[in-house]
């Protein structure tokens, strides 16, 4: 069984329109998070939750939303899709917050042409 | 200056080499360190916890130098199998944003 998953894996889509990836952990974890990779291999956090509340917001633009229907499922709907957009999209989730120990999904590689 | 900063290698060590990383950080209240491991174009994996009094699995060594700020790894006996990107963390509590800070890595290629 996969504990992080994600998906799409691959998106591609034009500038402008909106797409959404999903993540769904299987470990039980009270915490999920979004990291952005991008082309320079920099990762960095762009929303965590816990027990469906947003603990932080780094200062990404409002395009993105996070969405967290439940404890296992934490969703990243992004809007206006812009160039600067491309790049890989982690899930991750952590037993509790901030304990360092992540479990990373596979990734979703976002191209926006 | 960066929160946490790596060398970003390419690190080519022949098979059997010892090799060491450094990790910096510029933030003393950080309180927490891991390195991570990240194969090419997949997702990072946990590889160890840095504890104060350095701790050891199997090849791999880590330890934390509190009073000039950084941490290491050394890892021997050099596999291919080790070719990776080896990804710095550091946690730092409190504070508005971002308390998990992962480096931007250091590139590792072992060569047969």
């Amino acid at each position: 069984d996969t504990a992080v998953s994600q998906t799409p894996k691959y998106l591609v889509t034009q500038m402008g329109n909106d797409k959404s990836i999903k993540c769904e952990q299987n470990l039980g974890h009270d915490t999920m998070y979004w990291y952005k990779q991008d082309s320079k291999k920099f990762l960095k956090i762009m929303f965590s939750y816990n027990n469906k509340e947003l603990i932080i917001n780094e200062t990404v633009p409002n395009r993105f939303s996070p969405k967290s229907p439940d404890k296992a499922h934490l969703n990243l709907h992004i809007n206006s899709l812009e160039l600067g957009d491309s790049a890989v999209y982690f899930c991750a989730s952590s037993q509790v917050e901030w304990n360092g120990e992540l479990f990373f999904g596979e990734g979703s590689r976002l191209t926006v042409l | 200056r960066k929160e946490v900063e790596q060398d970003p290698g390419p690190f080519n060590v022949p098979e059997g080499a010892t090799v060491a990383f450094n990790c910096t950080y510029s933030n003393s209240a950080s309180q927490s360190f891991f390195w991570y491991r990240q194969d090419c174009r997949k997702e990072p994996k946990l590889l160890m916890s840095v504890y104060s009094s350095g701790n050891e699995d199997g090849r791999f060594t880590a330890q934390l130098n509190r009073a000039s700020q950084y941490i290491s790894l050394l890892i021997r006996d050099s596999k291919l199998s080790d070719s990776a990107t080896y990804l710095c963390v550091v946690i730092r509590y409190g504070g508005s944003q971002g308390n998990l800070i992962f480096g931007k890595g250091t590139k590792l290629s072992v060569k047969p």
